[in-house]
């Protein structure tokens, strides 16, 4: 079936617009994750989504940072006031209940000017 | 927050030998460990899962896991200039979780 989409691929926006990325995770997958890489780094967890349940927004770096699930389908990550330092690739993962592999999509690459 | 480390490399290795990468982790509780690929420029695809003690065996990947040593590796057999990339080994973040704690990543590269 179709893996993790995400969009969109790429987002070039100016310094304080908001701008608002879109995950799609594989069908029947409970579970879904957002990260965060910047160029040449590791993966950086924001948020985390299982079913019904209260998201874990630990990994949120400031509150300009949020995240919405609709059920268990699509998620929107929302940056406000974007800066130049949350230029970065943002990573989409879902995972199957009951398992811990988890699958990316393609990302989508945010660059602030 | 548990931890897993990686050598960051590059390791480099001539086509046609054995690559071994390694990854140690802090959480002796940790039951099952994941390996990703990264192209440059692209996202992590899931390689190799491996849940118990051993070996475990896919095509020319291997991945070993040392629950002992807290040590998991991946040995990947006849290098191919396509298996250049970067290399993330992970973990569950606590006994449990079902959120993984990923390395930094080891940069492969195979001298043709």
């Amino acid at each position: 079936g179709a893996g993790v989409s995400q969009s969109p691929s790429n987002k070039v926006t100016e310094k304080g617009k908001d701008v608002e990325l879109r995950c799609d995770p594989i069908s029947g997958h409970t579970a879904l994750y957002w990260y965060r890489q910047r160029l040449g780094q590791g993966l950086e967890f924001l948020i985390y989504f299982q079913g019904n349940s209260a998201p874990d927004k630990s990994g949120l770096p400031s509150d300009r940072f949020s995240a919405e699930r609709t059920g268990e389908s699509v998620s929107t990550l929302t940056i406000q006031r974007t800066q130049q330092e949350d230029s970065a690739v943002y990573l989409c993962a879902s995972r199957l209940d009951m398992d811990n592999e988890q699958f990316f999509g393609p990302g989508t690459r945010l660059t602030v000017l | 927050q548990k931890e897993v480390e990686q050598n960051s490399g590059p390791l480099s290795v001539p086509e046609g030998a054995i690559a071994s990468l390694n990854c140690t982790y802090s959480d002796r509780g940790s039951q099952s460990f994941f390996w990703y690929r990264q192209y440059s420029g692209k996202s992590p695809e899931l390689i190799m899962s491996i849940y118990s003690n051993g070996d475990k065996e896919d095509g020319r990947f291997t991945a070993q896991l040392n629950k002992a040593s807290q040590y998991v590796s991946l040995l990947i057999r006849d290098s191919q200039p396509s298996d250049s990339a970067t290399y993330l080994c992970a973990g569950p973040n606590g006994a449990g979780s079902y959120q993984l704690t990923f390395g930094k990543g080891t940069k492969l590269s195979v001298i043709p």
